[in-house]
């Protein structure tokens, strides 16, 4: 139980087009959903919560037009990165929690951007 | 927000009994302490979670004194497959007071 699935597992881009990438809670409801972004040998800096039908909340420093994210149901949030640039390049990972797992965080295999 | 913090590396070798140690000074009273194993290009995996004295399951112990600032994760028999980094990670359920990561700890077991 508690799986999240991550789709792609890496994307290539050009510089300026736009990104999507999905997150997806397989066997359970998830309450809140997560985004971060992992730099190479660095820990996961969290950009921004969600919780179902409602507006995510940006971290200080994390650009919301710039890194879109619909939580449009209970089991899919999805990240997208507009006009990205090769400085968007890094490891984003999302988790999802729900509060019949006591509210752990199960996170997904996370997306390389690659921006070129 | 609970800060944590962590030791960078630690070295062990196979089959020693490993413990990771987290400090977590200014926990809060609902947050539980969680404790995650991440390879490289990988997202993190929950190895344990606690609240309060000792958790075991099939792969780890989590023991945490009555204080709750700290905690410690105990992996018996490491093999050179436990070569990861550790994260320890407190929060409280709804995760209304958000989560940080900390550096993590880097464990490089040697045959």
């Amino acid at each position: 139980g508690a799986v999240v699935s991550q789709h792609p597992s890496w994307v290539i881009c050009k510089s300026g087009t736009s990104v999507k990438i999905e997150c997806r809670s397989l066997d359970f409801q998830a309450t809140t959903m997560f985004w971060y972004r992992q730099f190479p040998k660095q820990s996961l800096m969290l950009m921004a919560t969600s919780n179902e039908g409602s507006k995510a909340t940006y971290e200080q420093g994390v650009e919301k037009d710039k890194f879109l994210i619909n939580h449009a149901s209970l089991t899919l949030s999805t990240l997208t990165v507009t006009s990205a640039h090769p400085e968007d390049s890094s490891f984003y990972i999302c988790s999802a929690s729900s509060r019949r797992y006591t509210d752990t965080q199960y996170f997904g295999p996370g997306t390389r951007l690659t921006v070129l | 927000l609970a800060k944590t913090t962590q030791p960078i590396s630690m070295d062990s070798y196979e089959g020693q009994e490993v413990n990771i140690t987290c400090s977590h000074n200014n926990i809060a009273t609902n947050d539980y302490i969680t404790w995650y194993q991440q390879f490289p290009s990988q997202g993190p995996r929950f190895i344990i979670q606690g609240y309060k004295t000792k958790v075991t399951n099939e792969v780890a112990s989590l023991f945490i004194p009555a204080d709750r600032k700290s905690s410690t994760l105990s992996l018996p028999r490491v093999s050179l497959s436990d070569t990861a980094v550790y994260y320890c990670l407190v929060g409280s359920p709804g995760w209304a007071g958000k989560s940080t990561f900390g550096d993590g700890t880097t464990l490089t077991v040697k045959p």
